[in-house]
């Protein structure tokens, strides 16, 4: 049980375009997901919190206008990467904790490439 | 605040080498601890983890203590194989939910 996905796997894109990243938990309701950010051979950035139905929280230095965040509903949020730039490129990891789950679980990461 | 320590790699080793990857933390209140592994190109799985002091996780051959007196939770295993080849990241829960991860640390272990 707990497994998240998320999709695309891999994505390319052209400098101005947006991204939309989804991120699902696929057997069980998740009440909070978080988006993180890691760079080559560095640790986990985590970009934002949402709780379903809330408005996400972002953390300091993350552009909320530029990483939009929705978590309509408790199996799905996306990230949308607007007006990507090739700065952006990066892999982007979900994860998903349900109510009396302490563990967050994570989806295997977003490779994105902005040309 | 919170904020995970572990060691800096790369780490090499020689198949069936014992592994210590050490992790020291502080936080407020008493943290859940956490080792995730990432193998390349993928995402992060749970290794282990513990949620109160003294508890050992133990997980494919691991093992980390939670030792309150020493704010540790090193990583441990006896053999390691080639399969083991992955970035190690310690991380603990805080009170919010939210995790703060270690730095990663890099183990290729060679045939």
């Amino acid at each position: 049980g707990a497994v998240v996905s998320q999709h695309p796997s891999w994505v390319i894109c052209k400098s101005g375009t947006s991204v939309k990243i989804e991120c699902r938990s696929l057997d069980f309701q998740a009440t909070t997901m978080f988006w993180y950010r890691q760079f080559p051979k560095q640790s986990l950035m985590l970009m934002a919190t949402s709780n379903e139905g809330s408005k996400a929280t972002y953390e300091q230095g993350v552009e909320k206008d530029k990483f939009l965040i929705n978590h309509a509903s408790l199996t799905l949020s996306t990230l949308t990467v607007t007006s990507a730039h090739p700065e952006d490129s990066s892999f982007y990891i979900c994860s998903a904790s349900g109510t009396g789950r302490e563990t967050q679980y994570f989806g295997p990461g977003t490779r994105l490439l902005v040309l | 605040g919170n904020s995970v320590t572990q060691m800096e790699g790369p780490v090499t080793l020689s198949e069936e080498a014992f592994l210590t990857i050490n992790c020291t933390y502080t936080a407020t209140g008493y943290p859940s601890l956490f080792w995730y592994v990432q193998y390349p190109g993928e995402g992060l799985q749970l290794l282990l983890k513990a949620t109160k002091a003294d508890d050992k996780g133990s997980n494919k051959g691991f093992e980390a203590t939670y030792r309150k007196e020493t704010t540790s939770f090193h990583l441990e295993k006896g053999s390691v194989q080639v399969s083991d080849s992955a970035v190690y990241f310690c991380a603990l829960r805080g009170s919010g939910n939210q995790f703060y991860f270690g730095t990663g640390t890099s183990l290729t272990v060679i045939p």
